[in-house]
């Protein structure tokens, strides 16, 4: 069973940032959280994943809270490309299998 | 770096038929896993190869099997096929390292429709 709990729709301005939020409550001290994204019927894309600090690479920032209950993934300037299905999974490491919820489907919208 | 590579992208069977999928990981990665997605069930854990040896297996029958080789390629197979193994099958690879910096890349999917 998925590990996450993530709101099922979000609506977002091109060029505002996307603010996705997801709770982890019962996640372990040696869990990290992933992010990925799937655009209709293609492969699960990596956007990002962090253990305990916040991260930043080219896509995207993950802030996680600091009872590490909760995670938000922040697309700074979305634009219509980012339209897709967001998934926020917990997994002790990438060997573990990844419980994937049913994510948030983010409509980018002109 | 080439990323993960599925054959085929599609496939259509019968019903009774079986069918083998093939996933080529990224170069260097040595784990491989095996998700099935439906728009009933989503995205869902079918097994995970690591070093030619099943190491983690979701609840799925055991119509449903696969194999790593020597190369890290992995296939998974799926015998008597029912209509509602109709899926998007998807293959991730990981080197597998306690590290900050690894995760599951997938590659694009075989789109299989059992008829």
């Amino acid at each position: 069973d998925a590990k996450t709990t993530q709101p099922p729709s979000m609506d977002c301005a091109e060029g505002r940032a996307a603010n996705l939020p997801c709770n982890h409550s019962t996640i372990s001290g040696n869990e990290y959280v992933y992010w990925y994204r799937q655009i209709h019927s293609q492969g699960p894309q990596y956007i990002i994943h962090g253990l305990k600090n916040n991260e930043t690479n080219e896509m995207a920032s993950l802030i996680i809270t600091e009872d590490r209950k909760s995670s938000t993934l922040i697309l700074p300037h979305a634009t219509l490309r980012d339209t897709a299905v967001y998934y926020c999974i917990v997994s002790l490491n990438t060997g573990n299998q990844f419980y994937f919820g049913t994510g948030t489907s983010l409509t980018v919208i002109p | 770096k080439a990323g993960v590579t599925q054959t085929p992208r599609y496939l259509i069977k019968t019903r009774g038929q079986q069918v083998t999928l093939s996933c080529s990981p990224i170069s260097g990665h040595r784990s491989v896993s095996w998700y099935q997605q439906t728009p009933g069930q989503g995205l869902q854990f079918l097994f995970e190869y690591f070093s030619e040896t099943q190491r983690n297996k979701g609840n799925f029958p055991g119509r449903f099997s696969g194999r790593q080789f020597s190369n890290s390629r992995s296939e998974m197979n799926v015998s008597t096929l029912e209509l509602g193994d109709s899926a998007l099958y998807l293959c991730a690879s990981s080197l597998l390292l306690q590290s900050r910096t690894d995760t599951q890349y997938f590659g694009p999917g075989t789109r299989l429709t059992v008829l």
